[in-house]
This record gives structure tokens, sequence and C-alpha cells, in this order.
């Protein structure tokens, strides 16, 4: 059973260019969420989605988009890259319902800004 | 969600139990207390979660006080695999089809020493 899959698993653009990460959950899961991870630090929260839609966001401005495909997939854009911007990216997957208290995360995928 | 707080960092000798606080003052009474795990440069892992009762798994124990203002995380044997960033965190569950989102803070950095 193959966990959270994330690609790529290393990038690097520059300031001002646009990226998009991709996200395949956990078999069975159907939530899908999306952590930023800058050095040192704890994961933030960006967005989550569900139903194809956006359910919960975090404190990140507009240029960070998301999109939730029928086959519960995810993909996390990001318009006018910031030196800030650079981090790692994490994707996590939950499941339905009352049963869904763990959130399995993938192995991110490490963006750098330059 | 809760604020939590942890020591920044801890050493424990390999074999021996690692016991990690957490200081959950502000916890409502339908916050889980939910530990997860940060090996270096890979995503986070669930290992345990609890609301008032003490919980066991095959990867640890989770003491709570009874105030529920206070949890410990119990390695019973740290291994060398276990040197890891620890996060303590106050999270409510929802039956709906989405889970809310998880705040992570600076956690612990637990070093298991030969």
């Amino acid at each position: 059973d193959a966990g959270v899959t994330q690609s790529p698993t290393h990038l690097i653009k520059t300031r001002g260019q646009q990226v998009t990460l991709r996200c395949s959950p956990k078999s069975g899961h159907d939530t899908v969420s999306w952590y930023q991870q800058a050095l040192g630090q704890g994961p933030q929260f960006i967005f989550q989605y569900y139903e194809e839609e956006e359910r919960q966001r975090g404190n990140f401005p507009d240029r960070f988009s998301g999109h939730q495909f029928p086959n519960y997939s995810s993909e996390l854009n990001v318009n006018a890259l910031l030196l800030g911007d650079s981090a790692l990216y994490l994707c996590a997957s939950s499941g339905l319902g009352r049963g869904s208290y763990e959130q399995y995360f993938g192995p991110g995928t490490r963006l750098t800004v330059t | 969600d809760a604020k939590t707080t942890q020591p920044p960092s801890m050493d424990c000798a390999e074999g021996r139990a690692a016991n990690l606080p957490c200081n959950h003052s502000t916890i409502s009474g339908n916050e889980y207390v939910y530990w997860y795990r940060q090996i270096h440069s890979q995503g986070p892992q669930y290992i345990i979660h609890g609301l008032k009762n003490n919980e066991t798994n095959e990867m640890a124990s989770l003491i709570i006080t009874e105030d529920r203002k206070s949890s410990t995380l119990i390695l019973p044997h740290a291994t060398l695999r276990d040197t890891a960033v620890y996060y303590c965190i106050a999270h409510e569950l929802i039956s709906s089809g989405s889970a809310r989102q998880l705040t992570f803070g600076s956690g612990t950095q637990l070093t298991v020493l030969p």
C-alpha cells in the first residue's frame, strides 16, 4: 500500500516564477492538506481540499492556490515566487469521518527560490 | 487549537525510556492531545493521540494528567532511530468529511545518545 507521494522531490526556481507541486494521497484517503515548513520551524498549514473544494485555509496569500482532482490527488500552485517561499512543502492525507484521526504526511518537496 | 509548550531539546541514553513533556493548560474539552515526530528531512509521522485516558500503542505511551493540562509521551526503550523533533498538538476532531488542520509548534528535539 503506497503512502502519500509527492513530486518533485527537489525544485529550484527563480524569483517571480510560478511552481506546481503534486501530491497523491494514501489509498482510501479523500482529504488532502498542504503545509509549508521553513528551515528550523514546524509545519504551517496552507489549505485543505475535500470533494475538490478548498475547505480551510491558513494565513497564506492568494499567490498560493490549489486544486484537487476526482481521484483525490492534489496540486499546490505558487505564483510570483519570493525568496521567502523557499521551504519544504508537505502534503498530508486523511480519511473520511470519525475514523479520520491520523494524518499521513508525504516526504515533501524541497523548493529553493533564488 | 490550544497552544502547547514543549522544551526545545532533550537527550536520552539509548535503551532508556525517553519522557517528553508537554503543557497544554488551555486545552478545551473536545481537543485531543496528538503527538507527531519528524525525523530529519522526512514528513511528520503520527505517533499516538488521546483525550483523557492514558493510551499505549506499539510505538509509545501517552500519559495525560487528570486535569488535562499536561501530558507526557513515553518511548519505553529509545533507539538511535528515535532521534527526531517531537511535536505535541492539541487538536479538535470533527466528524464531517474534513479533518481540522494541525497547528504545529516548534517541538522538542530529542537526541538519543549511544
